[in-house]
């Protein structure tokens, strides 16, 4: 247990569907982060919100669209996605805001299966 | 920008034999070096991270890293594979303002 806990485990979407993932931690951190992992692929950062402000966005296509209503609480939401976007997607928080020497935390992740 | 490489996609290891996993970063700041591990069907979870001060850092489960700046490296040890070590293993490197960016990552197999 991290102290991050995403829901839900696993989805399976529609193209035509819209789903959310959540993401809850309630470690006091500062910052908060969508990762994306797939296959044969580094991990990929998707969004960072530091203190509830989105500070980077990695040119994320907007199918995938995050909220972060307050510094517990990480939403990513998903509309007409594509196959590709199949895959396992990670939230992380940090303590300290962006970057620093402190190391974040993950959770379990959400397993995405879109057909 | 920062960029982390791991030779080797898989490392198979005998049980009680030596792991090495192989890290190296490109950073034009001092960077933060970090490794975790990942079982199957779960998050990363740290084993240990440098940042500054002694360049030998000790993590839990038996592992430890050295940082050596003029070789741009951050490689991984354990003198003696369990069969409980085999998962995918990630290193990372951040600085001051920047988040996280990952290796691809090394799946080690421990042979029994």
């Amino acid at each position: 247990e991290t102290g991050v806990t995403q829901t839900p485990r696993h989805l399976v979407m529609g193209m035509t569907n819209k789903k959310s993932l959540k993401c809850e931690q309630h470690l006091g951190h500062n910052a908060m982060y969508w990762y994306k992992q797939s296959a044969k692929k580094p991990l990929e950062l998707m969004f960072v919100y530091s203190l509830e402000e989105r500070v980077e966005n990695n040119s994320v296509p907007s199918r995938f669209s995050p909220e972060c209503p307050n510094s517990s609480h990480l939403f990513l939401h998903l509309h007409t996605l594509q196959p590709e976007d199949s895959a396992l997607y990670l939230c992380a928080s940090s303590p300290d805001g962006v970057g620093g020497s402190t190391e974040a935390f993950f959770g379990q992740g959400t397993r995405l299966t879109v057909v | 920008a920062q960029s982390v490489t791991q030779l080797g996609s898989h490392v198979s290891v005998s049980e009680g034999a030596l792991v090495l996993l192989r890290c190296n970063y490109s950073s034009s700041v001092p960077p933060y070096l970090f490794w975790y591990v990942q079982y199957p069907n779960q998050g990363l979870q740290l084993l240990l991270k440098y940042t500054t001060g002694a360049t030998l850092v000790k993590g839990i489960n038996g592992f430890e890293a050295e940082f050596k700046k003029s070789e741009t490296s951050f490689h991984l040890t354990k003198p003696s594979a369990h069969m409980s070590d085999a998962a995918e293993y990630f290193c990372a490197v951040s600085d001051q303002s920047t988040p996280l960016v990952f290796g691809k990552g090394t799946r080690l197999s421990v042979i029994a």
